[in-house]
């Protein structure tokens, strides 16, 4: 089974509001990221929140990591229609040099101008 | 400039046929990968490599065939197409491998593969 899912699957708001998605994981990270697919595109990368860390912050961006509960958030303010993507958490559980992302299920988000 | 580049961008083939795509990437990374990513959306690891070396495979059927010719390119060739082959296909690179902090991964446009 996959090791990260997000909430919800999927997220339609006005521009302007807040967007926030949940991740949760199965194991013990050493970092997770977080990337965003526009439609017909590669993902790319947003932000990376290592496993010591709880918080971090890029721009209308700001991750939140609970390793207690194996969670994570992803909050976009001040949304805008340019946000309409899809967003997926991305967990590395790398040990001993094989380096490896594993996708949660992603959250499709709509902003509705 | 495109970092990670791709093709063909689109495939379509008769089942049974062997293909190719192609990845590069002119970011100096040392790392790069294949994903599969399904009609759900959900994005898999197939393979990775470490400077033409391979690290992971992800119980893949031996009919995908990963080749590194050199770091900085990494092919994926599929013998006897199947209809359950059909997905978009991502390449990534990353700067290194390991437990580091700091491994980002950097995406090509993808190729989207359709068996008939």
């Amino acid at each position: 089974s996959q090791q990260g899912e997000e909430d919800p699957q999927a997220l339609s708001i006005q521009e302007g509001e807040n967007a926030t998605m949940n991740c949760s994981y199965k194991t013990s990270i050493n970092n997770l990221q977080w990337y965003r697919q526009n439609s017909g595109r590669g993902l790319v990368h947003l932000i990376l929140i290592r496993s010591n860390e709880r918080e971090k912050h890029s721009g209308r961006l700001r991750v939140t990591l609970d390793t207690s509960k194996k969670s994570s958030s992803l909050l976009i303010t001040a949304s805008r229609a340019a946000d309409t993507a899809s967003y997926f958490c991305a967990t590395d559980i790398s040990n001993f040099g094989n380096e490896k992302l594993t996708f949660g299920t992603g959250t499709r988000l709509t902003i509705i101008p | 400039d495109t970092a990670v580049s791709q093709t063909p961008k689109y495939l379509v083939t008769q089942m049974g046929n062997d293909k190719s795509i192609k990845c590069e990437q002119n970011l100096g990374h040392d790392t790069m990968y294949w994903y599969k990513q399904d009609s759900k959306k959900f994005l898999k690891i197939m393979f990775s490599y470490n400077n033409k070396e391979l690290i992971i495979n992800e119980t893949v059927p031996n009919r995908f065939s990963p080749k590194s010719p050199d770091k900085a390119h990494l092919n994926l060739h599929i013998n006897s197409l199947e209809l359950g082959d059909s997905a978009v296909y991502f390449c990534a690179s990353s700067q290194d491998q390991g437990p580091s902090a700091y491994n980002e991964q950097f995406f090509g446009p993808g190729t989207r593969l359709t068996v008939l």
